[in-house]
């Protein structure tokens, strides 16, 4: 199976600071790459697909970007309902598989 | 707005079987692909499996031998057996959604998620 490691596995940060999350692959996804926030007691909602695609409706302070087998997740402008966890997925090859997750706090 | 609504029981017993049913309102299982997904503290995020609208299926090799996902297309359902239950598959269990039609690459739709406990 394909490894993700996310970095760091949490941080905190203020309303207004951009902070950016990395994925890495144990093999080259070719850029199938997920990302997701997940809040307590809540499914996880996708932010990207194919590593820069944005799902619609999702405000544009989310951004993707990556390649190979590095990828990150960057907010703009961190704004309070997006303190959340995050997770990446591989969507290369099966079986798909998750990222441990990135906690996202408040400073 | 397609969604997404799991129903089964929320306590299993060990070594019994687990069934749970994804009901879809709101749009067609066609042309998606349908997948179920599960999250426990220890080991995160899981894939399960996958189930085309043409009937198709390809499961995670850690679980095939124990699960089988089927289509319900009159009633818009898809569901998830799990046999053999042991209390390492107690987690929150999801039905989601592909992005697209045409690939299997990422989740788009996710059903609330329920809790299935495996205890004597």
């Amino acid at each position: 199976d394909i490894q993700m490691t996310q970095s760091p596995s949490s941080m905190s940060a203020s309303v207004g600071d951009r902070v950016t999350i990395t994925c890495r692959a144990s093999h080259d996804i070719s850029g199938w790459l997920a990302w997701y926030q997940q809040k307590p007691g809540k499914a996880p909602k996708l932010l990207i697909y194919a590593a820069s695609s944005s799902k619609s409706g999702v405000p544009s302070r989310f951004s993707g970007r990556g390649s190979g087998t590095q990828y990150t997740l960057t907010i703009n402008n961190l704004q309070p309902e997006d303190f959340a966890t995050y997770y990446c997925q591989q969507g290369n090859t099966f079986p798909m598989t998750f990222g441990q997750g990135t906690r996202l706090e408040v400073k | 707005q397609v969604q997404l609504q799991e129903s089964g029981p929320g306590l299993v017993t060990p070594s019994e079987t687990l069934t749970l049913t994804c009901t879809v309102s709101g749009d067609s299982l066609s042309p998606y692909y349908w997948n179920w997904l599960r999250q426990s503290p220890g080991k995160g995020l899981e894939w399960l499996g996958f189930m085309f609208y043409t009937g198709s299926t390809k499961y995670n090799p850690s679980f095939s031998s124990r699960v089988t996902i089927s289509m319900d297309t009159s009633k818009n359902q898809i569901s998830l057996k799990m046999g053999s239950m042991t209390g390492a598959d107690t987690a929150v269990y999801f039905c989601a959604r592909s992005v697209t039609g045409t690939t299997n690459v990422a989740f788009n739709s996710w059903s609330p998620g329920t809790l299935v406990t495996v205890s004597s």
